[in-house]
């Protein structure tokens, strides 16, 4: 149990487009979503926590308008970034909580974004 | 605020080795803490994990004891398989997920 997906693993796109990635709980009611950014060969960056039906909260130094972040039900939180450019290619991987275990957070396997 | 140290890496190490892998952490009170595994290429898992004080979190041949004198969650394996190489990363929870720099494990046969 306790299983989350993303998807795409992978995806390339031109600079100046967006791309949206998709996380999801396969077998449990999400309430909390994470999402992160991981550089090479370095620890993960929390981005925003989304909770289903409100506005994400995001890290200071994360830019809104660019990292958008939807978290529609209870199983789908959704990032976009708009308008990407090449130094927002990076591995982002996104968590979730089961519902009443606030701690206890299960990753996705990570979509690796590169802008050309 | 809170914050988690973990010993640099890499580590290299021969099949069959004992591992250790060292964490320290600064935190208010006593939150949940974790080592989470990273294959390459892919997202994290929980390895273990320990929600208070003196509890050992195992899984998998890895023990960590949580060690409020100390504030340490050092990882152990008695005998560490080609398998086990990956990045780990120790963790806190502390309303969000503070992890630590994450340290490369490479064994050779």
């Amino acid at each position: 149990g306790a299983v989350v997906s993303q998807h795409p693993s992978w995806v390339i796109c031109k600079s100046g487009t967006s791309v949206k990635i998709e996380c999801r709980s396969l077998d449990f009611q999400a309430t909390t979503m994470f999402w992160y950014r991981q550089f090479p060969k370095q620890s993960l960056m929390l981005m925003a926590t989304s909770n289903e039906g409100s506005k994400a909260t995001y890290e200071q130094g994360v830019e809104k308008d660019k990292f958008l972040i939807n978290h529609a039900s209870l199983t789908l939180s959704t990032l976009t970034v708009t308008s990407a450019h090449p130094e927002d290619s990076s591995f982002y991987i996104c968590s979730a909580n089961e519902e009443g275990y606030s701690y206890e957070q299960y990753f996705g396997p990570g979509t690796r974004l590169t802008v050309t | 605020g809170n914050s988690v140290t973990q010993m640099e890496g890499p580590v290299t190490l021969s099949e069959e080795a004992f591992l250790t892998i060292n964490c320290t952490y600064t935190a208010t009170g006593y939150p949940s803490l974790f080592w989470y595994v990273q294959y390459p290429g892919e997202g994290l898992q929980l390895l273990l994990k320990a929600t208070k004080a003196d509890d050992k979190g195992s899984n998998k041949g890895f023990e960590a004891t949580y060690r409020k004198e100390t504030t340490s969650f050092h990882l152990e394996k008695g005998s560490v398989q080609v398998s086990d190489s990956a990045v780990y990363f120790c963790a806190l929870w502390g309303g969000k997920l503070i992890f630590g720099q994450g340290t490369e494990l490479s064994v050779k046969p």
